[in-house]
């Protein structure tokens, strides 16, 4: 089964760090192109990050360049967002999710999602 | 910076048809995806560029996508189908998504 799992959310103090990870199964990780999308309590789906499955190429969405780093170790089958200097505005859920084609990037499979409060 | 623009509100009867539009720039010019989520859910991919269906989605979904504009079309709309529904796009290195719907069945 093609499946992924995040991992690694939790309360952290503002201006702290957290590092998520996502764990991949059931499909050739190294193959695949992944990105981070987020969703604020009662918001819509926000894009983070993404990493070319080779992480030749890296992009951060505005909000959070200079402050997340995205990563992935294909020998593990695991894809990593280092968050630091958290602002309250980064509260949310965030997803790992693969990349199906590479020319209109849709997004074909999705983690349960790991919830980052960020309050004092 | 790309923006999508979708209404934040669509009500349909059940068996009848419902559209659900996603507005950007050029949009047609791109491929377009959409997504469905339900409440405590992850998001479903039901559409892929443009108009292509995702094994497991049913016929009833379907997508279009012209001009500026394009087009999430659910026929025969079904009580299951109430969810959120989200368009995405590719432009300039960043994955943009609309704000989303919500699609409401009564």
């Amino acid at each position: 089964e093609v499946q992924l799992v995040e991992s690694g959310g939790g309360l952290v103090k503002p201006g702290g760090s957290l590092r998520l990870s996502c764990a991949a199964s059931g499909f050739i990780f190294s193959t695949y192109s992944m990105n981070w999308v987020r969703q604020a309590p009662g918001k819509g789906l926000e894009w983070v990050s993404f990493i070319r499955s080779s992480s030749s190429y890296k992009y951060y969405a505005d909000s959070v360049k200079g402050r997340f780093t995205v990563s992935r170790d294909n020998a593990q089958n695991s894809l990593y967002l280092q968050m630091n200097s958290l602002r309250a505005e980064d509260t949310a859920v965030y997803y790992c999710a693969r990349e199906w084609h590479r020319d209109s990037s849709d997004l074909d499979v999705w983690g349960q999602g790991t919830t980052v409060t960020v309050s004092s | 910076s790309y923006e999508l623009t979708q209404p934040p509100s669509v009500s349909v009867s059940p068996g009848q048809t419902a559209s659900i539009t996603c507005s950007g720039d050029k949009l047609g010019d791109k491929y377009a995806c959409w997504y469905q989520q339900k409440p405590g859910q992850s998001p479903v991919l039901v559409i892929y560029q443009n108009s292509k269906r995702p094994s497991g989605i049913p016929e009833r979904f379907s997508g279009s996508n012209s001009g500026n504009t394009a087009t999430l079309t659910i026929s025969g709309t079904q009580a299951m189908d109430e969810a959120d529904y989200y368009c995405q796009a590719w432009d300039s290195s960043t994955v943009i998504f609309g704000g989303g719907t919500q699609l409401t069945v009564l």
